[in-house]
């Protein structure tokens, strides 16, 4: 079973939606979490953190973190051109004491004008 | 200037070069990672270390050699670089366990 599993293939929303971005992880002792952006050829942009069950907002961005589901996720509202990017989800690895990442694949973001 | 700073940012060489890819941050921190990227494959961890005498195996680290020269410095070896190797390379930082990893700007390698 795979540590970090994000399944969407490619999101495709007009600009001024909501994109709705899905991680599922396999650690139940995971207690941190995170959301990455990372546009072709860059390297990756910490764009949200979240420990505690529940919802945290930043500007347009939502994480939304279930442990019992074991599962976390990324809204974006308001969707711009610029948003355009592949988007990772990483949490920490409590089986290697908390001391890695184990990120995801990643989900590619098409706003489309 | 970056708080995580790669070099070189591009490499091109040949199969059975040794490449020296260079990671120096500014952010204090001291814990630093190697990940490679690969399309398909998302990040891996080559090596990581959280202070001066400290190294670790990461998911993949046959191949390749770490040292950190100081807490602000780590790099990574290829001894006899081969062509499977070519993928962007990527540094990061972090405070502690439990927060965020920073990345550094990332070397693109080639190797023909």
């Amino acid at each position: 079973q795979k540590e970090v599993e994000q399944n969407s293939g490619p999101l495709s929303v007009p600009e001024g939606a909501i994109a709705s971005l899905n991680c599922t992880y396999s650690d139940r002792g995971s207690q941190s979490f995170f959301w990455y952006r990372q546009y072709s050829g860059k390297s990756p942009e910490l764009i949200m953190s979240i420990y505690s069950n529940g919802d945290k907002e930043d500007g347009r961005f939502t994480a939304q973190l279930n442990k019992a589901s074991q599962y976390v996720s990324l809204l974006i509202r308001d969707s711009q051109p610029s948003d355009s990017a592949t988007y990772l989800c990483a949490v920490n690895s409590a089986y290697y004491g908390n001391n890695r990442l184990a990120f995801g694949k990643g989900n590619q973001v098409v706003v489309i004008p | 200037d970056a708080d995580v700073t790669q070099t070189p940012r591009n490499r091109i060489t040949k199969t059975g070069k040794r490449i020296m890819l260079e990671c120096s941050q500014t952010k204090g921190h001291d814990r630093m990672y190697w990940y490679r990227q690969d399309p398909g494959l998302g990040l891996r961890l080559i090596y990581y270390s959280f202070d001066v005498k400290d190294i670790n195996k990461g998911e993949i680290s046959d191949g390749y050699s770490v040292s950190r020269q100081a807490q602000a410095k780590f790099s990574l070896s290829l001894e006899s670089a081969i062509p499977n190797q070519t993928a962007l390379y990527f540094c990061a930082t972090s405070d502690r366990s439990n927060q965020p990893q920073h990345f550094g700007d990332g070397t693109r390698l080639s190797i023909l």
